[in-house]
C-alpha cells in the first residue's frame, strides 16, 4: 500500500513561470518530508525538506508547504528553468528522521524555454 | 561534502548469475540503504543497515542479501540474477536530517 503518492505522473511548464508538484500521504504519524530530484542516470540529490511543526519552508527559488490537516505537501519552484527539467519524489519519514524513507513514485518536470 | 560511489554505472549479467553492487560512503555515516527504482513504482528499499555487521529488511527483499563487513562499505548482493531483476539500482547514506545517493547502476539481466 502506497503511503505516499505523487498523483500527476508528469508536468509540462513553461519557463519562468511557476512549478507547483504536489504529494498526498496517508500515515497521520509522518512528521518529516522531504524532496529530491533525480535526472536521468543520477542518484536523487537533497532538494529542501520540512518537519511537522512548520507548514512552509523556503530555499531560494524553492518553497514546500504542508498541510497536515489535508496530509498533503507541495513544492513550488519559481521562476522555472530549462535545468529543474527532472523527476521529483517526495518522501516522508515518521519520528526517524531521514531514516526508513517512504518515497512517492514520482513526478516527471519539464520547463519548456 | 558527502560522497557516495557506487561501484559500477552499468552492469549486464546473464540470468543465474551472482552478482555484487558495491557501494561506499565517506562520510562515517550509521546507516546505508539500497533501493531499486523502477518506472512507475518510485524507490522501493531492498535492505538496509545501521551498523556493522546489522542489516534490516526492507520492502522487496526477495532475490537479495547484503553485506556490511566495514562501516564504509554496503554491498547488495543477487544470489541468482532473474530478468525480473532489471532495474536502476540505487545506494543511501544518511544523517540524521537526508539521505544521500549514490549515482545508481543500470543492471540489466539477460
Amino acid at each position: 500500500d502506497q503511503q505516499v503518492k505523487q498523483n500527476s505522473p508528469s508536468l509540462s511548464v513553461q519557463e519562468g513561470r511557476i512549478s507547483i508538484l504536489n504529494c498526498d500521504y496517508t500515515n497521520s504519524m509522518f512528521d518529516y518530508f522531504l524532496w529530491y530530484k533525480k535526472y536521468p542516470a543520477e542518484g536523487p540529490t537533497f532538494l529542501i525538506s520540512i518537519s511537522s511543526i512548520k507548514d512552509k519552508n523556503e530555499d531560494g527559488r524553492f518553497t514546500v508547504f504542508l498541510n497536515k490537516s489535508a496530509k498533503h505537501l507541495s513544492l513550488h519552484i519559481v521562476p522555472s528553468q530549462p535545468g529543474d527539467s527532472a523527476v521529483y519524489f517526495c518522501a516522508a519519514s515518521a519520528r526517524t528522521g531521514a531514516n526508513n524513507l517512504f518515497f512517492g513514485t514520482g513526478t516527471r518536470l519539464t520547463v519548456i524555454p | 561534502d558527502v560522497k557516495v560511489t557506487q561501484s559500477s554505472r552499468y552492469l549486464v549479467k546473464r540470468t543465474g548469475e551472482k552478482v555484487f553492487l558495491e557501494c561506499v560512503q565517506d562520510m562515517d555515516h550509521e546507516n546505508m540503504f539500497w533501493y531499486r527504482q523502477d518506472p512507475g513504482l518510485g524507490l522501493r528499499l531492498i535492505y538496509f543497515s545501521y551498523d556493522v555487521k546489522m542489516k534490516e529488511k526492507g520492502d522487496i527483499p526477495e532475490g537479495y542479501s547484503v553485506s556490511r563487513e566495514k562501516k564504509e562499505r554496503f554491498s547488495l548482493i543477487l544470489e541468482s540474477a532473474s530478468t525480473n531483476q532489471t532495474s536502476m539500482y540505487l545506494c543511501a547514506s544518511s544523517s540524521k536530517d537526508t539521505q544521500y545517493f549514490g549515482p545508481g547502476t543500470r543492471l540489466t539481466v539477460l
